[in-house]
């Protein structure tokens, strides 16, 4: 079946760009996702990306996508404390359940 | 702006115990789902919800869990004998194009 992998922890300073990447197995899958989960809170949906796509911006948000690696990252500019988080990458297919397959989550934590 | 409701936000039970978690999902969505996240592990699927009955289920869902849309509006997940390893937060989920989730219940097997 499908795995999603990211790495786990992430940590920068107030005002840099962060990077979170994921890496996923299925070449079917056609939706991915990225989530956002802070403390004592369900799952937020931050952005989503179709398979026909290569990049998609949402103001300070832009994801990658590379079909052929099979990766997937999402760049936050100008981090700010309140995007610490544990931040989820997330894919299914177009197909069948199109139940979600998640990663570990990568816990991004900003420095002031 | 919509959004899927869950309660309660914490359930403390007993082993052996029949819990009942409920959700309210976006009002417009005809799609839903039962997610679990034992503490420090992955966010796993449970069930798909559609047109009143299963459209599928992970290896997880065995006989002990059940769903129901009971009305129009309430969707539920019943685990009719808890065990320890059932204590995790659960998520609700429902969708049109893409996935949106509630905060979540965290269930206490004692």
């Amino acid at each position: 079946g499908e795995d999603v992998e990211q790495s786990l922890f992430l940590s920068v300073r107030e005002g840099d760009s962060s990077v979170i990447n994921c890496t996923y197995t299925d070449s079917s899958s056609t939706y991915l996702y990225w989530y956002k989960q802070e403390p004592g809170a369900g799952l937020q949906l931050l952005t989503y990306i179709f398979s026909n796509m290569d990049m998609k911006q949402d103001q300070r948000l832009t994801v990658l996508l590379n079909k052929k690696d099979k990766h997937l990252s999402l760049r936050i500019a100008d981090t700010q404390t309140g995007d610490s988080a544990i931040y989820f990458c997330a894919s299914h297919k177009d197909t069948g359940r199109r139940a979600l397959t998640f990663g570990s989550g990568t816990r991004l934590q900003v420095q002031p | 702006e919509p959004e899927v409701t869950q309660t309660p936000s914490h359930q403390v039970t007993q082993m052996g115990q029949e819990v009942i978690l409920r959700c309210v999902p976006i009002s417009n969505h005809l799609y839903f789902y039962w997610y679990r996240q034992i503490l420090g592990q992955k966010v796993e699927f449970l069930v798909s919800f559609y047109n009143n009955e299963i459209s599928e289920k992970s290896e997880i869902f065995d006989d002990q869990f059940s769903v129901e849309r009971p009305d129009g509006s309430n969707f539920t997940l019943k685990i009719r004998s808890t065990k320890l390893e059932d204590s995790a937060m659960y998520f609700c989920a429902s969708r049109d194009k893409v996935q949106y989730f509630g905060a979540g219940t965290r269930l206490s097997v004692l």
